[in-house]
């Protein structure tokens, strides 16, 4: 089967670094994708890891090990319109499905 | 550029009602299509996958069907709904390169 544990909550003052740990056990790796989705609304993709290393856009940055089958979304400079709930997604090979955790719920303090 | 409608936005429906969700998209060809579901607070359950019309995938057994009668039409429904139906319905389509989902503005439905 396919599984991804991601932590339930994270909070961190504005300004802050903050680091969201995903962990993924699946059959057939693809890629690890990560969305951010606020109170109401639908996800909205923010980044994706193919192969190992670290992807960086903006504030953003993402992070893959196949061999360890863990990765991490990093987000630097935290504003207050950053609280929001991250998702890690695989997805399979082929391409034909992504399968999400249960999503980290980041709270950011002023 | 591509766009996806869903509708209606909201929804209130009693126990044993049937169901149908309409989801299209503009801009695209034989778009991958997506239906998930989210509980309050949790995260997406994959529902249906379809690669082309009438292809459809079912991740999870139970009383939805799911059915693609167009290139960019996804329609979900169900003959009679269940409480445990109620959820917020995202439909969403993949691009080419497999790397990001983009997601239509979701169905909140409450079954009562």
């Amino acid at each position: 089967g396919q599984s991804l544990e991601q932590p339930s909550e994270v909070t961190a003052v504005e300004g802050a670094i903050v680091q969201i740990n995903c962990t993924y056990q699946t059959s057939g790796f693809y890629g690890l994708s990560w969305y951010q989705q606020h109170d109401g609304g639908a996800p909205t993709f923010l980044s994706y890891n193919a192969l190992d290393g670290l992807e960086e856009t903006g504030r953003f940055s993402s992070f893959l090990s196949r061999s360890d089958s863990y990765g991490y979304l990093l987000l630097q400079e935290l504003q207050m319109k950053d609280s929001a709930s991250y998702f890690c997604a695989v997805i399979n090979t082929g391409g034909f499905k992504t399968i999400f955790g249960a999503g980290t719920r980041l709270f950011v303090k002023a | 550029s591509q766009t996806i409608h869903q509708w209606p936005a909201t929804l209130v429906q009693p126990v044993g009602s049937p169901l149908s969700l309409e989801c299209t998209v503009e801009g695209t060809s034989n778009p991958n299509l997506y239906w998930y579901r989210q509980a309050a607070g949790r995260g997406l359950q994959l529902l249906f996958y379809s690669v082309g019309i009438g292809q459809i995938s079912s991740e999870v057994p139970q009383n939805l069907s799911a059915s693609r009668p167009q290139d960019r039409q996804f329609i979900l429904s169900s003959k009679k709904l269940l409480l445990s139906d109620s959820g917020f319905y995202l439909c969403a389509w993949i691009s080419g390169s497999y790397n990001e989902q983009f997601f239509g503005p979701g169905t909140r439905l409450t079954v009562l």
